[in-house]
């Protein structure tokens, strides 16, 4: 399940740091924003999600923030732990378009113990 | 495991074969959804089922044929493929009125 995408772009961090993963959006019209996280030989899975009227929403270890000014949307993970290997997806879904996400392309994070 | 299962894991298959990828959700979910996984691409949406209707058919050829018989279950069938084709696909289902998308593992589809 893993994406191979040869172009993907890569986060290298430290394990115990913390890492930023940033995602652009293309519609400002999105309301929605998701990110998932997909292992290898896995599908894709859900880590935390996001409505267009916040602008900031906390998980366990991790938080989106969202700036719909710059179609910004950003994933922290605080104490990067070896587990945390994986290509990171962001996913938006326009107003009003029922289930339908798009997807962007995927950040790989390495985490060197 | 997320409760989405997806058979077969693997698949290789000739241009003229005729295959089917099967999907199955445990989560009393009403709608199911087929993407594809490609190198060169973000995942893409192919279909979407809700209550066992198709609601979206994301302009995919006409080679690519799925099947939703009940809630819990989805099949793609697939009919003089291309190389190109070569790809995982993942199946994925959430709650009409939540976004929360559960995904499979994916089949990994090689077309020779």
């Amino acid at each position: 399940g893993e994406s191979v995408g040869l172009h993907l772009p890569t986060l290298s961090v430290q394990e115990g740091d913390n890492s930023i993963i940033n995602c652009a959006y293309s519609n400002s019209a999105s309301d929605y924003f998701i990110w998932y996280k997909q292992e290898s030989g896995k599908g894709p899975q859900f880590i935390i999600d996001i409505r267009s009227n916040m602008d900031k929403r906390q998980g366990q270890r991790v938080t989106v923030l969202l700036n719909k000014t710059v179609k910004h949307l950003s994933l922290q993970i605080a104490a990067t732990q070896p587990g945390d290997s994986a290509v990171y997806f962001c996913a938006e879904r326009l107003n009003n378009a029922g289930n339908m996400l798009t997807f962007g392309g995927g950040t790989r994070l390495m985490v060197k113990p | 495991e997320t409760g989405v299962t997806q058979t077969p894991r693997h698949l290789v298959m000739g241009m003229t074969n005729k295959k089917s990828l099967k999907c199955e959700q445990h989560l009393g979910h009403n709608a199911m959804y087929w993407y594809k996984q490609s190198a060169k691409k973000p995942l893409e949406l192919m279909f979407v089922y809700s209550l066992e209707e198709r609601v979206e058919n994301n302009s995919v050829p006409s080679r690519f044929s799925p099947e939703c018989p009940n809630s819990s279950h989805l099949f793609l069938h697939l009919h003089t493929l291309q190389p190109e084709d070569s790809a995982l696909y993942l199946c994925a289902s959430s709650q009409d009125e939540s976004y929360e998308q559960f995904f499979g593992p994916g089949t990994r589809l090689t077309v020779l």
